[in-house]
């Protein structure tokens, strides 16, 4: 079955610090590979995207991710963390020939404490 | 603009009203879908329409019906729903790989 896996519940970072919001994924071929990030009562807000060339991608708001085919993960990085990142965070993934479909992780809350 | 804008931001309703959520992007996306959010959890796919065409209902229940008037609106019409149901709905539309969704519509059935 395809699915997409995000370990952590919770990842708790102080401001400043470099931040890790890991995913795997379980999809045969090469999917297309995402990261959404959620404030409280808002809708999903993109950040990135991976399709295909370099494995590291950049994104919105100093976020970039790399991609590991070996490894079928497509962790979220940042370099310095703001406390204004705290919020909850999707990875998903589109099946190959199927870009309607989104395969959601669980989420990870991200709390960056001053 | 990458802005898909939802009405309303908030909905109570009773089991036996009808009602309907809008949903509207002027980016020239040919795609557009509902889905569901529970608390804290990823959101669910209910609907997508392609080209104006309804192309993947995920086995929703006939008290929810969309509908797509033109190729910038997607309409989710509400009727005899369940507590259940009470939710975020959130629209969204397909540029040429990602989705971009709106705000939401926070729905309580009473």
């Amino acid at each position: 079955a395809q699915s997409v896996a995000q370990p952590e519940d919770q990842v708790n970072v102080a401001e400043g610090n470099p931040l890790t919001v890991k995913c795997t994924y379980s999809v045969s071929g090469n999917p297309y590979l995402f990261w959404y990030v959620q404030y409280p009562n808002r809708g999903l807000q993109f950040l990135l995207k991976y399709i295909t060339g370099d494995n590291l991608v950049k994104g919105s708001y100093g976020f970039e991710a790399e991609f590991n085919k070996s490894q079928t993960s497509f962790h979220l990085k940042k370099p310095s963390a703001l406390v204004s990142d705290s919020a909850l965070y999707f990875c998903a993934v589109s099946p190959p020939g199927n870009t309607d479909k989104l395969i959601f992780g669980t989420g990870t809350r991200l709390q960056v404490f001053p | 603009d990458t802005e898909v804008t939802q009405t309303p931001k908030h909905l109570v309703m009773g089991m036996t009203n009808k009602k309907s959520l809008k949903c509207e992007q002027h980016m020239g996306h040919r795609a557009m879908y509902w889905y569901k959010q529970k608390a804290k959890k990823p959101p669910e796919l209910m609907f997508v329409y392609s080209y104006e065409k309804l192309s993947i209902n995920e086995s929703v229940p006939s008290r929810f019906s969309p509908e797509c008037p033109n190729s910038s609106l997607l309409n989710l019409h509400l009727h005899a729903l369940q507590p259940e149901d009470s939710a975020l709905y959130l629209c969204a539309s397909r540029g040429y790989h990602e989705q971009y969704f709106g705000p939401g519509t926070r729905l309580t059935v009473t």
